[in-house]
């Protein structure tokens, strides 16, 4: 079965260094999103993006953060300059239409100290 | 909001009996899922059922939707050790096609062997 494909799987940072996160949704799905997932707590909503631009993004998705799909492949989430509150588990999705389902990738764990 | 939130949040049984989850939502939907997440990892869809269907079953999960109580409900019957996870729902909005999924804060499932 197509995966969704998230690199690294564990980044550690310091404050206020940018990191990006990487995704390989899969590739004939249309809708790409990320969200976070803060250590036991519940899986926030960030951002979706459809037709090269984003078409819903959250509170949470303030001026720090943007995304880009820079090749036909790749899609990415850069946090400029990260603060301790970032750390959390963060996933892409992507889905085929916006009313299917959602396949997710394994996560990203960001750890910013 | 069209967020769901599951209940109980956390669920003790013993291999073999039957778990059942609930989730209510707020507003009018076009469908909803349930996902599962093990541990530190990605959620995967379980199942989807719209919002013109009552009952839906997939091997030992059946689901029911009650629009008219904005609630559904999750069966894992005869449960195992293996499905120890948390497990949410995630509702689709009927009037705006783009808004994602809003996951509730998700029920964590304990299967005892």
């Amino acid at each position: 079965e197509p995966e969704v494909t998230q690199t690294p799987s564990h980044q550690v940072t310091q404050m206020g260094q940018e990191v990006i996160l990487r995704c390989v949704p899969i590739s004939n799905h249309l809708y790409f999103y990320w969200y976070r997932q803060i250590l036991g707590q519940k899986v926030e909503f960030l951002v979706s993006f459809y037709n090269n631009e984003i078409s819903e993004k959250s509170e949470i998705f303030d001026d720090q953060f943007s995304v880009e799909r820079p090749d036909g492949s790749n899609f990415t989430l850069k946090i400029r300059s990260t603060k301790l509150e970032d750390s959390a588990m963060y996933f892409c999705a992507s889905s085929l239409i916006q009313e299917n389902r959602y396949t997710f990738g394994s996560g990203t764990r960001l750890t910013v100290v | 909001s069209q967020q769901g939130e599951e209940d109980p949040q956390a669920l003790s049984i013993q291999e073999g009996e039957n778990a059942t989850m609930n989730c209510s939502y707020k507003t009018s939907i076009n469908n909803l899922q349930w996902y599962r997440q093990n541990s530190g990892r990605g959620l995967v869809h379980l199942i989807l059922i719209r919002s013109n269907e009552r009952e839906k079953h997939s091997g030992r999960l059946r689901v029911t939707l009650d629009t008219s109580k904005k609630s559904s409900s999750l069966l894992i019957t005869a449960s195992r050790a293996a499905d120890t996870a948390s497990y949410f729902c995630a509702t689709g909005d009927l009037y705006s096609g783009n808004t994602p999924l809003v996951f509730g804060k998700g029920t964590r499932l304990s299967v005892i062997a």
